[in-house]
C-alpha cells in the first residue's frame, strides 16, 4: 500500500509563497507520474499539475501556469509544488495523487493539505 | 464551469441503483479512458473505476462504470447509505493538455 502526506500548508498573504511538500512511502515507485489536486472549500476537485517519473515532463493547468512550479526529489520520494503570487482563488486543499498507469487514473491520495490565502 | 458536465445531485433510496453521468466530448472522453473516485465528507477521494468499467481491488462489485461515444455512466446498484457521497469522473483531455474533472455528483440516499 502506497502512503502520501502532504505538509507545508498554511496562511499567506496575497502575492506571497508557500512551498508544499509530499512525501512517499510504501509501495510507490519512483517510474510513477504525480500530481497536484487542489479542492477550494465547498468546491470540486481541480487537477493543478502532473510530473513524469524523471521529472522531465509536466503539465499545468491554465489557472496556475506561470505562477506555480511542480517538481520531484526521487531520491527522498518527495513531491513539491512551489506557489507564488498567490491570490485569494488559490485557497484551497491540495492534494498529491500517484499515477499507477495513465495520467488522468488518480491511484493514491494524500490527506491533503490546506492554503488559505488571505491579508 | 468544468469540461466534463456532471448533473449535481442525484438521490435514491436503499437497495436502488443509481446512475451518475459524465459527459465530455472528442478530444477527452472520446479518445481516452474515464476513471471515477468517490469523496465521503471531509477525506480525500477514493478511487473507484479506471479505464472505463475495471475496478481496483478492494471496490465492491455494486459499482460499475462505461463508456460510450463522449459520455461515461457510473452505476452504483444495492444503493448502501455509505454511499453517500461526492462522485467525480476525470480524463485526459488532449486540447489542454492535461487531465479534467467533472464537476462533481452529490449523491444522497434518502
Amino acid at each position: 500500500e502506497v502512503q502520501l502526506l502532504e505538509s507545508g500548508g498554511g496562511l499567506v498573504q496575497p502575492g506571497g509563497s508557500l512551498r508544499l511538500s509530499c512525501t512517499a512511502s510504501g509501495f510507490t515507485s519512483s517510474s510513477h507520474a504525480m500530481s497536484w489536486v487542489r479542492q477550494a472549500p465547498g468546491k470540486g476537485l481541480e487537477w493543478v499539475s502532473v510530473i513524469s517519473g524523471s521529472g522531465g515532463t509536466t503539465y499545468y493547468a491554465d489557472s496556475v501556469k506561470g505562477r506555480f512550479t511542480i517538481s520531484r526529489d526521487n531520491s527522498k520520494s518527495t513531491l513539491y509544488l512551489l506557489l507564488n503570487s498567490l491570490r485569494g482563488e488559490d485557497t484551497a486543499v491540495y492534494y498529491c495523487a500517484e499515477h499507477v498507469s495513465t495520467w488522468s487514473t488518480f491511484d493514491y491520495w494524500g490527506q491533503g493539505t490546506l492554503v488559505t490565502v488571505s491579508s | 464551469q468544468s469540461v466534463l458536465t456532471q448533473p449535481p445531485s442525484a438521490s435514491g433510496t436503499p437497495g436502488q441503483r443509481v446512475t451518475i453521468s459524465c459527459s465530455g466530448s472528442s478530444s477527452n472522453i472520446g479518445s481516452n479512458t474515464v476513471s471515477w473516485y468517490q469523496q465521503l465528507p471531509g477525506t480525500a477521494p477514493k478511487f473507484l473505476i479506471y479505464s472505463n468499467h475495471h475496478r481496483p481491488s478492494g471496490v465492491p462489485d455494486r459499482f460499475s462504470g462505461s463508456k460510450s461515444g463522449t459520455s461515461a455512466s457510473l452505476a452504483i446498484s444495492g444503493l448502501q447509505s455509505e454511499d453517500e457521497a461526492d462522485y467525480y469522473c476525470a480524463v485526459w483531455d488532449d486540447s489542454l493538455p492535461g487531465p479534467v474533472f467533472g464537476g462533481g455528483t452529490k449523491l444522497t440516499v434518502l
